[in-house]
């Protein structure tokens, strides 16, 4: 079946230093690739999304790039801070079947003080 | 803001009981969505809805059910609670299948 795999699971970077997560999506047909933070004891939150016909998009310290030749799209946060500790949530949505959007696994994000 | 409740946050039920989460979104949402989160396996499909009175399984139905019977309010069903249902469940809505999704806080079930 469609599947979109995270990597990497856990990730730990100094405060200031920044972090990449990288999603790759098996379905072709998708074209629209958001991005959630999810906060302990809350659920997860839209951070950023990008579509199929856009290769980067930024809003502050928070980028998204999207490789459609090679199925795969990524997170970059820069000059972390402590609140960017949290789990992060790539997905997918196939155009064919647009109520199935598909998850990555999560990253947990820890930032070192 | 979208807003999304969830009538829990944390419910303890034990094996057999009849379980009902309810989710309310006030936006005016065609689309609302259950799903579970289990570690590792990150954010699991249960049923959506796409308009009041209608439901499509997701990828993990079994075991449970739901009900829209009015566009703002989605309840999951769990029939007969088992302990391998002790889980968070999400809620979420969203105005069109291809667009964001809203979550809610999140229900924490323990199934003793």
């Amino acid at each position: 079946g469609e599947n979109v795999e995270q990597h990497p699971s856990t990730l730990s970077v100094q405060e200031g230093d920044s972090a990449v997560i990288k999603c790759t999506y098996s379905d072709s047909a998708s074209n629209y690739f958001p991005w959630y933070k999810q906060e302990l004891g809350k659920g997860p939150q839209l951070i950023i999304d990008i579509r199929s016909n856009v290769g980067e998009k930024k809003d502050q310290r928070i980028a998204v790039t999207l490789n459609k030749t090679a199925k795969h799209f990524s997170l970059h946060i820069t000059e972390t801070q402590p609140e960017d500790s949290a789990v992060y949530f790539c997905a997918a949505i196939r155009y064919s079947s647009a109520s199935k959007i598909i998850f990555g696994s999560g990253t947990r994000l820890s930032i070192r003080p | 803001d979208v807003k999304v409740t969830q009538s829990s946050r944390y419910l303890v039920k034990r094996t057999g009981e009849k379980v009902f989460l309810e989710c309310v979104q006030d936006m005016d949402h065609e689309n609302m969505f259950w799903y579970r989160q289990d570690p590792g396996l990150g954010l699991r499909l249960i049923y959506f809805s796409y308009d009041v009175k209608m439901k499509e399984k997701g990828d993990i139905p079994e075991g449970y059910s739901v009900s829209r019977e009015k566009k703002e309010r989605f309840s999951l069903i769990l029939e007969s609670a088992s302990t391998n249902q002790t889980s968070m469940y999400l809620c979420a809505s969203s105005l069109n299948p291809r667009e964001t999704q809203y979550f809610g806080p999140g229900t924490r079930l323990l199934v003793l």
